[in-house]
């Protein structure tokens, strides 16, 4: 399978626990998007990639959200101290150049359960 | 304010009919415009995309989506619906604002129910 891949696919945590997700990006991809989908919503934005360089942050993303994409490759979102508020599903995309950027390709998410 | 609006929270239609899905948008300039499809337990699918020429644009799995800038929608449509079409659909515009980094701005969706 050549597309997005996101590990784990679901996460139960403990509020004040810490975790973390993997995002493996079509390979010849150099932009990456994470995005967070709670039920009944669309997804909203939370960071942008270009290669290894975060553009871009929503007001969304607190100082308890960090993201790394440390060689232009992979990417990862750690939550520290997760609250019940962070339950949701947390989307990966990517996208190509020229005008293949304004086609995302998305992975099947991790669901994330905060009890 | 940039936003989406998919006004019908469900659209249950018969197999064979058409559909119709509808999208209203908000943003400055001229819109980049794209729907998507997901499906229980994995992640939305790229159907189509509008940004600029025919204000009819073709995607994938026999949809197509029409353009009016009059009007700022954006609706999806299908001459003849399937069962396996029934999945939730968003429609979703670039932000125009932000430093071009094409970040999407989603509406919150339309679940479609195609009924046999």
């Amino acid at each position: 399978d050549t597309g997005v891949s996101q590990d784990p696919r679901h996460k139960i945590t403990k509020r004040g626990q810490n975790v973390t997700f993997r995002c493996d990006p079509i390979s010849e991809h150099n932009r990456l998007y994470w995005y967070r989908q709670t039920l009944g919503q669309g997804p909203e934005f939370l960071t942008y990639f270009q290669n290894e360089a975060q553009l871009e942050k929503s007001r969304l993303l607190s100082d308890r959200f960090s993201a790394e994409r440390p060689k232009g490759s992979f990417s990862t979102l750690e939550i520290q101290r997760t609250e019940q508020g962070d339950s949701a599903m947390y989307l990966c995309a990517s996208s190509g150049s020229g005008r293949a950027i304004y086609e995302q390709y998305f992975g099947p998410g991790t669901r994330l359960t905060v009890t | 304010a940039q936003s989406v609006a998919q006004p019908e929270d469900q659209v249950n239609v018969a197999e064979g009919n058409p559909l119709t899905v509808k999208c209203t948008y908000s943003v400055s300039g001229n819109p980049y415009l794209f729907w998507y499809v997901q499906y229980p337990n994995r992640g939305l699918q790229f159907l189509l995309k509008y940004i600029t020429g025919d204000n009819l644009v073709k995607g994938s799995y026999g949809f197509e989506a029409e353009f009016n800038k009059s009007q700022t929608s954006f609706h999806l449509k299908k001459p003849s619906a399937l069962v396996s079409d029934s999945a939730l659909y968003f429609c979703a515009v670039r932000d125009m604002v932000s430093g071009g980094y094409n970040k999407l701005i989603f509406g919150a969706g339309t679940r479609l129910a195609v009924h046999p």
